[in-house]
């Protein structure tokens, strides 16, 4: 089994600032990585898949990066909306996702 | 509109069963593979079942195995989930959702449907 690591577990910054996510594979995972938003009471929402390409309606201060094991979500100019739970997610064998880092806005 | 709408969730004792469904509008059903993901209260996500757009091809996570059966409906554009045997860590929102292509995430999902575990 695949295990995603991400980190760090909680993240509070001010709005207009960049928050930097990582998501780390317990093996390679090549490009099969997505990052998703959740906001209390709501479902996941796609952001990133294949690694670096954005969902369709994702604005483009949401960024992913990496490849094999490491990958970065880069959320750039942070706005109030952004504060969330966001979760990384493999498909390169079977299905896991990572615990998830709350992004707090102050 | 792409759509996905749960039903089926509830309060069942230990030992109990639930048959979940999931209802879909807005696109090629019998194109996708579908999944269920839940969300235990306060926890984060986890990856619970998976079915081929056929439905030829079933994937459970090792704590379901044996318990669980996934099954579609194409005729029906209805995804299920029987669950059997249910034991208090089951308690969770049971997303369904839809992927968008062969071996890509979860674009599409449902708003969920609480199973409570209890007696």
């Amino acid at each position: 089994e695949i295990v995603l690591t991400q980190s760090p577990a909680t993240l509070s910054l001010s709005p207009g600032e960049r928050a930097t996510l990582s998501c780390r594979a317990s093996q390679t995972v090549d490009s099969y990585l997505a990052w998703y938003q959740q906001k209390p009471g709501q479902a996941p929402r796609l952001l990133i898949y294949g690694a670096s390409n954005r969902a369709t309606g994702i604005p483009a201060r949401f960024s992913g990066s990496g490849s094999g094991a490491d990958f970065t979500l880069t959320i750039s100019n942070l706005e109030p909306e952004d504060s969330a739970v966001y979760y990384c997610q493999q498909r390169f064998d079977s299905w896991t996702f990572g615990q998830g880092t709350k992004v707090q806005i102050k | 509109e792409v759509q996905l709408l749960e039903s089926g969730g509830g309060l069942v004792q230990p030992g109990g069963s639930l048959r979940l469904s999931c209802a879909a509008s807005g696109f090629t059903f019998s194109n996708y593979g579908l999944g269920w993901v839940r969300q235990a209260p306060g926890k984060g996500l986890e990856w619970v079942s998976a079915i081929s757009p056929n439905g030829e091809r079933t994937y459970y996570i090792d704590s379901v195995k044996g318990r669980f059966t996934v099954s579609r409906d194409n005729s029906k554009n209805t995804l299920y989930l029987q669950m059997t045997t249910l034991r208090a860590e089951d308690t969770a929102v049971y997303y369904c959702a839809k992927e968008y292509g062969f071996r890509l995430p979860f674009d599409t999902w449902g708003q969920g449907t609480p199973v409570t575990v209890s007696s």
